[in-house]
């Protein structure tokens, strides 16, 4: 069993839907990251957080650390958003992340 | 602010060939920690450097080798290239101010091995 476990592996939306992808987790961790990733490969970083909800525009992250379990939820999803989310774990001090295998999004008109 | 720039972009190299890849954090970052990706898989901790020393390591062969310079860039460099080498290297770097820090990452560096 991966440290890490994304659903579902594959998303197809259409464009104005609201979107949910989870993560769980079985370690112990210092902050959980969202990410997400283009075409092309670069990575950008949508939230690092550890307790609670952050909310980035169209983005929602929420996190519960007893059930070891985040969500990333898009609202009025557009095909902007079609990527790879990945969610990621850090732990300790050293900032070492362990990925899950993310989430590709599909948003279609 | 660059943000964390990754050298060069892309890569083609032949199976036992050695390859270097480079990584400048971003400005008052300390610490890198590389990645390799394969394709349609998440990234995985290659290692982290910090103080020019290596920090912490992942499950990579010791034909991955590194280092950290003085500005803090740093190189990954691989020996003996393997067809299964082939991925995308990614770096990211953080600060070490404070217990847990948020990682920037670089566009990567695809390297191909023919």
């Amino acid at each position: 069993k991966n440290e890490v476990e994304q659903s579902p592996q594959n998303l197809t939306a259409q464009e104005g839907e609201f979107i949910t992808i989870n993560c769980s987790y079985s370690v112990g961790i210092s902050a959980l990251h969202w990410l997400q990733q283009h075409p092309g490969g670069g990575i950008v970083s949508l939230f690092m957080l550890s307790s609670g909800k952050k909310k980035h525009g169209r983005l929602i992250a929420t996190i519960n650390i007893q059930e070891k379990h985040s969500s990333l939820h898009i609202t009025a999803s557009h095909p902007r958003d079609s990527a790879v989310y990945i969610c990621a774990v850090g732990t300790g001090t050293a900032s070492k992340l362990t990925f899950g295998t993310g989430t590709r999004l599909q948003v279609t008109l | 602010d660059a943000g964390v720039t990754q050298s060069p972009t892309h890569l083609i190299k032949t199976r036992g060939q050695q390859v270097t890849l480079r990584c400048s954090p971003k400005s008052g970052h300390d610490t890198v920690s590389w990645y390799q990706q394969a394709l349609g898989q998440g990234p995985q901790f290659i290692f982290q450097y910090y103080e020019e020393e290596e920090r912490q390591r992942g499950n990579f062969p010791d034909r991955f080798s590194g280092h950290q310079f003085p500005n803090y860039s740093s190189e990954l460099n691989v020996n003996a290239l393997l067809l299964g080498d082939s991925a995308l290297y990614l770096c990211a770097s953080s600060s070490s101010g404070t217990y847990y820090n948020e990682q920037f990452f670089g566009p990567g560096t695809r390297l191909t091995v023919l």
